[in-house]
C-alpha cells in the first residue's frame, strides 16, 4: 500500500492564480481531510469529508474549494491564491472519524508558497 | 474554539535526560492523540488515550490523560537524539470528526 499520497511536494503561485492540491489514498478510508501548518502552530483543518459525496467545512474553510467523487481522491482547490495561503498543506485519512479507535494517517504534504 | 496549549513551545536537552511535554485546555476531548512529526514529513501517530486517568506507556515514553479528559502530558525518559523531533497532541471534540491540534513542542536532543 502506498499510504496517503499528496502531489505536488513543493508549488509556487502569483497571488489571484488558482490551483489544485491532490490528494489519494489506497487503504479504502471512509474519512478524508485538509489541514494546514503554518510555522509555530499545530495543524488546523480546512474541509472533511466523511465519505464519497459528503464535504463539511472545518476552521479554516475560507479560500478553499473541495469535492470528493470518490472513496480514494480528495482534492483541495484554491480559487484564487492569496500570500495569506502559503503553508504546508497535509492531507489525512482514516476508517472513520472517531479517533479512540481510528488511526488518522498523514500525506508527505504540499509546501505551498503564495507570491 | 477548543484550544488545546502545549508547554513549552521549544526544549533542547542532552541525551540521557528526561524530559515532560504538557497539553492542556479548558474542554474536555473525547479522546487525545499525541502525534511526533519530523521535518519535511507528516505527522505520525504515536498514542491515544481515552479515559479520564489513563496512563500508557511506549518504551521511553509514557502518556497520561487528566482525570477531568482536560490535558495530557508526555514523559521521555533517558531522551536519544532519535526522539528529536516535532510533538503536537490532538484533542477530539464530542462533535466527533473534528480534531484540535495544538501548536506543537520542538524537541531537540543533543548527543
Amino acid at each position: 500500500n502506498a499510504g496517503v499520497t499528496q502531489t505536488p511536494k513543493f508549488q509556487v503561485l502569483k497571488t489571484g492564480q488558482s490551483m489544485t492540491l491532490q490528494c489519494a489514498q489506497d487503504m479504502n478510508h471512509e474519512y478524508m481531510s485538509w489541514y494546514r501548518q503554518d510555522p509555530g502552530m499545530g495543524l488546523r483543518l480546512i474541509h472533511y469529508s466523511v465519505g464519497a459525496g459528503i464535504t463539511d467545512q472545518g476552521e479554516v474553510p475560507n479560500g478553499y474549494n473541495v469535492s470528493r467523487s470518490t472513496t480514494e481522491d480528495f482534492p483541495l482547490r484554491l480559487l484564487s491564491a492569496a500570500p495569506s495561503q502559503t503553508s504546508v498543506y497535509f492531507c489525512a485519512s482514516s476508517y472513520s472519524r472517531d479517533w479512540a479507535y481510528n488511526e488518522q494517517f498523514f500525506g508527505p504534504g504540499t509546501r505551498l508558497t503564495v507570491l | 474554539t477548543q484550544l488545546l496549549e502545549q508547554s513549552p513551545q521549544f526544549l533542547s536537552i542532552q541525551e540521557g535526560e528526561n524530559l515532560t511535554v504538557y497539553c492542556n485546555s479548558s474542554s474536555v476531548f473525547s479522546s487525545l492523540q499525541w502525534y511526533r512529526q519530523e521535518p519535511g514529513e507528516g505527522p505520525v501517530l504515536l498514542v491515544t488515550v481515552v479515559t479520564g486517568g489513563e496512563v500508557k506507556k511506549l518504551k521511553r515514553l509514557t502518556f497520561q490523560f487528566g482525570d477531568a479528559r482536560k490535558d495530557s502530558s508526555l514523559h521521555i525518559t533517558a531522551a536519544q537524539p532519535g526522539d528529536t523531533g516535532l510533538y503536537l497532541c490532538a484533542g477530539e471534540s464530542t462533535n466527533a470528526g473534528k480534531s484540535t491540534f495544538g501548536d506543537g513542542t520542538t524537541l531537540t536532543v543533543k548527543p
